[in-house]
């Protein structure tokens, strides 16, 4: 069985802040994918990221950035100098090779002007 | 280019009632998966229909069932409703019968009286 720890439930940060959100996942699948989306209030799901468990490339996107460590099973991602338009829940997901997603809890994030 | 819709948008219901939610993926997507997201955790996985089939089941009862159409769509159908069934309901487009990365539409908020 899959499992997505975000021990990270709320996250509070004054603008212009970097943040690191963490997400450990376990799998006993080889083959195996790992998503984060963002959440904001008005509730759709926004996708982020996809990896795949054979790709520990690191990856940037403008102030997004995310770290895959297959030896410590995480997959973390921080925000570089944060905005108030960033506050929303994040969620860290994993798939199987049907892709069928397993989520963590949640972290939410709080940015304050 | 259409994202995911989903109808409707919000639902009132009284235990013991049935529930039909809608889906529609985004355009050229052709599987479907449906997602139950109590307040405050992570969504969950119920199942995805590919190639208007059943392929993966998460751990719900019969009570939840579903179905999808020859143009993708899909519908949701709770019977039985409980009140631990208020939650929001989202739907997943994918390519690639679910192996791609997952969109997620804007959800149905389903609350059960």
């Amino acid at each position: 069985a899959q499992k997505v720890t975000q021990a990270q439930t709320e996250i509070s940060v004054v603008e212009k802040e970097d943040v690191t959100l963490d997400c450990v996942y376990e799998t006993r699948d080889t083959t195996y994918y790992l998503f984060w989306y963002k959440q904001p209030p008005s509730g759709e799901l926004v996708f982020l990221i996809r990896r795949n468990s054979f790709d520990e490339q690191n990856e940037i996107s403008g102030r997004y950035s995310w770290n895959f460590q297959k030896s410590t099973s995480s997959f973390n991602f921080t925000i570089t100098a944060s905005q108030v338009v960033d506050s929303a829940v994040y969620f860290c997901a994993q798939g199987d090779a049907g892709n069928m997603l397993t989520f963590g809890g949640g972290t939410r994030l709080m940015v304050k002007p | 280019d259409a994202g995911v819709t989903q109808s409707p948008t919000h639902l009132i219901k009284t235990r013991g009632q049935q529930v039909t939610l809608r889906c529609s993926p985004k355009s050229g997507h052709d599987t479907v998966s449906w997602y139950q997201q109590a307040l405050g955790q992570g969504p969950q996985f119920i199942f995805q229909y590919y190639e208007e089939e059943e392929r993966q089941r998460g751990n719900f009862p019969d009570r939840f069932s579903g179905h999808q159409f020859p143009n993708y769509s899909s519908e949701l159908n709770v019977n039985a409703l409980l009140l631990g069934d208020s939650a929001l309901y989202l739907c997943a487009s994918s390519l690639q019968g679910g192996r791609d990365t997952q969109y997620f539409g804007p959800g149905t908020r389903l609350t059960v009286l």
